[in-house]
């Protein structure tokens, strides 16, 4: 089966930019989630969706950061306007079901660099 | 609070000998736990996981990790090392928390010398 495609790949942008990223799920997969690694830090949970209802989104800064995933598939995170310390690698995942017992399959992210 | 604890940063050995990354966490209730693997400019690989039954776990590439309740440890193993094995391997443990919510350790870097 086909992975969890991430883009872009790379993206360098000014503080107080604004940035998207896009993520498409393996077919079937429910349950999506944005993932946040900073350097030399384990993934952190920014937002949890099943379908295209949001599940979990206690983590994420609200005032900048939003996520949609309309129709139940592919989503799109963005950061409106970037502070330096959102640079990190952003990981988009997703599991047939909940993830509680099936592990999930990870995007090779979207390493984000805010100068 | 639930946590997930990585004690080594980086683990090195010797290519042909036995590995051990260590993993305990802190959690309410029956955890899920899981251990992924970080290649360079890759995304997380699945490597294994325990849900219940046999503490004694076995998963890709050769790996396996044993849950001990008793200490609250996840420690992943594999009986031979291999170059290839060199990356960033992080632990997991998995909540109900009316939708399961995954929290993963700060990572442990393994270098395997040849």
């Amino acid at each position: 089966e086909a992975g969890v495609a991430q883009s872009p790949r790379y993206k360098i942008i000014e503080k107080r930019q604004s940035v998207a990223f896009w993520c498409n799920p393996i077919s079937g997969h429910a349950t999506l989630y944005w993932y946040q690694q900073i350097l030399g830090q384990g993934p952190k949970l920014l937002i949890q969706f099943q379908n295209n209802g949001v599940v979990d989104d206690s983590q994420l800064p609200k005032d900048r950061f939003s996520a949609e995933r309309l129709k139940g598939v592919d989503s799109t995170l963005k950061i409106q306007p970037a502070k330096l310390e959102d640079s990190a690698v952003y990981l988009c995942a997703s599991s047939r079901r909940t993830g509680g017992t099936s592990g999930y399959t990870f995007g090779s992210g979207t390493r984000l660099t805010v100068v | 609070a639930q946590s997930v604890a990585q004690p080594e940063d980086q683990v090195n050995v010797a290519e042909g000998n036995p590995l051990t990354v260590k993993c305990t966490y802190s959690v309410s209730g029956n955890p899920y736990l899981f251990w992924y693997v970080q290649y360079p400019n890759r995304g997380l690989q699945f490597l294994l996981k325990y849900i219940t039954g046999d503490n004694l776990v076995k998963g890709s590439y050769g790996f396996e990790a044993e849950f001990n309740k008793s200490q609250t440890s996840f420690h992943l193993k594999k009986p031979s090392a291999l170059v290839s094995d060199s990356a960033l391997y992080f632990c997991a443990v998995s909540l109900d928390t009316g939708g399961f919510k995954t929290i993963f350790g700060a990572g442990t870097r393994l270098f395997v010398k040849a």
